[in-house]
């Protein structure tokens, strides 16, 4: 079954850290780029991060780089977000999403994990 | 890195069309072929709509159609059915290599 499933998502007190996984299953997670996505209580979908299918390339929004970083182990078909320096405009849904091969679109999403940062 | 601009909200009775803007700049929606549209039921993930600004994936009705003209993409609803109630947002690639989103439109069927 093709899917995304994350997790990692909690309660965490601002300026403290939290990882986030996305376990892969159902195709070859190595061919692909992948994204983390995230949606604030009531509000929109905000892109965070995109990295290429080995790794080699990152990018991140403007509203978390610097304390944010994506990383992949293909080894064991999961996606990370390491998100350092937290804050509690980071509390949001954040999405895990497959960026279709060779294109510039999401075409596979996970449920979301919601992280929520508060003392 | 700023959010392409959408309608907050917009409205149609079952049967009619409507449809929705997504403005970006140059380096985003005008720059590139790459404008994508995705619904998102409550407490649901969202999901691919238009691929590359007028493509439908598999699957998606095609009462689903989407445009570009200039820096401004639009998705069109033809047939509006109850199910198509849902917030729609667009995506686009950029020219720092990042995506960026719209701020979503709320769609109400009558």
């Amino acid at each position: 079954q093709v899917q995304l499933v994350e997790s990692g998502g909690g309660v965490v007190q601002p300026g403290r850290s939290l990882r986030l996984s996305c376990a892969a299953s159902g195709f070859t997670f190595s061919s692909y780029a992948m994204h983390w996505v995230r949606q604030a209580p009531g509000k929109g979908l905000e892109w965070v991060a995109v990295i290429s299918y080995d790794g080699s390339h990152k990018y991140y929004g403007d509203s978390v780089k610097g304390r944010f970083t994506i990383s992949r182990d293909n080894s064991k078909n999961t996606l990370y977000l390491q998100m350092n320096s937290l804050r509690p405009e980071d509390t949001a849904v954040y999405y895990c999403a497959r960026e279709s091969y060779g294109a510039e679109f999401f075409d596979l999403w996970g449920r979301g994990t919601l992280v929520t940062v508060s003392s | 890195q700023s959010a392409l601009t959408q309608p907050a909200s917009v409205s149609g009775s079952p049967g009619q069309s409507i449809t929705i803007s997504c403005t970006g700049t140059s380096s985003d929606v005008g720059g590139y072929n790459y404008v994508s549209w995705y619904q998102q039921h409550p407490g649901k993930a969202p999901k691919l709509m238009i691929y590359d600004v007028s493509n439908r994936p598999s699957g998606v009705s095609d009462r689903f159609s989407g445009s570009k003209s200039g820096n401004t993409a639009s998705l069109t609803i033809s047939g509006l059915q109850a199910e198509d109630e849902a917030d729609y947002y667009c995506s686009s690639y950029t020219s720092s290599s990042t995506r960026v989103f719209g701020g979503g439109t709320k769609l109400t069927v009558l």
